[in-house]
């Protein structure tokens, strides 16, 4: 069983949907990490959550350390915020564990 | 540099050759990490460096594998004797404690 479940694999919405990802995992965490990976194009960090909230731009991501679980939202989504999104999860400088992404598909 | 470089951006090998893979980290990165990304497959962590010293080499997947970190800088990472299933994205990324990951474009390695 992957340390890092995400939810769902793959979502479909319409411009201007609110759009939720959710990411859980198994073991207690020093950080948790949001990335975007846009078709063929690299990695981008988007956050980084020990606990609470943080919000950029339109892009809000949470996180509840006693349900292990963290969700990234996205407001007013838009056909150029498809990509896949992929949390991960870090103890201290250590290595990224990441989970197996979610490919997001925004349409006009 | 104002990003994570690395080189080449793809490389086609063929079967049985030795490859080297390079990084060029943000200045002042003290931790350098090597991910590999599999076509249709997740991210798998390879090896880390933080400073001066001995890298995490746990997720290195054979002896094939092998990399450094000259400097405290630039790393390489060299597959020996490569085969098709080293056919992948290989990712190198850096940070300083406490602050998120700046990931490189990646190396796209194919075998044939």
């Amino acid at each position: 069983k992957n340390e890092v479940e995400q939810s769902p694999q793959n979502l479909t919405a319409q411009e201007g949907e609110f759009i939720t990802i959710n990411c859980s995992y198994s073991v207690g965490i020093s950080a948790l990490h949001w990335l975007q990976q846009h078709p063929g194009g690299g990695i981008v960090s988007l956050f980084m959550l020990s606990s609470g909230k943080k919000k950029h731009g339109r892009l809000i991501a949470t996180i509840n350390i006693q349900e292990k679980h963290s969700s990234l939202h996205i407001t007013a989504s838009h056909p150029r915020d498809s990509a896949v999104y992929i949390c991960a999860v870090s103890w201290g400088a250590q290595k990224l564990v990441f989970g197996q992404g979610t490919r997001l598909t925004i349409n006009p | 540099g104002a990003g994570v470089s690395q080189s080449p951006s793809n490389k086609v090998t063929e079967k049985g050759k030795d490859v080297e893979l390079r990084c060029d980290p943000i200045s002042g990165h003290t931790a350098l990490y090597w991910y590999r990304q599999s076509l249709g497959q997740g991210l798998e962590f390879l090896i880390y460096f933080q400073g001066n010293s001995a890298p995490d080499k746990s997720g290195l997947p054979s002896d094939r594998f092998s990399a450094e970190r000259t400097g405290g800088s630039v790393s390489t990472l060299t597959i020996q004797r490569t085969q098709q299933e080293d056919s992948a994205v290989y990712l190198c990324a850096s940070r300083l404690q406490g602050t998120g990951y700046t990931f490189g474009s990646g190396t796209r390695l194919t075998v044939v």
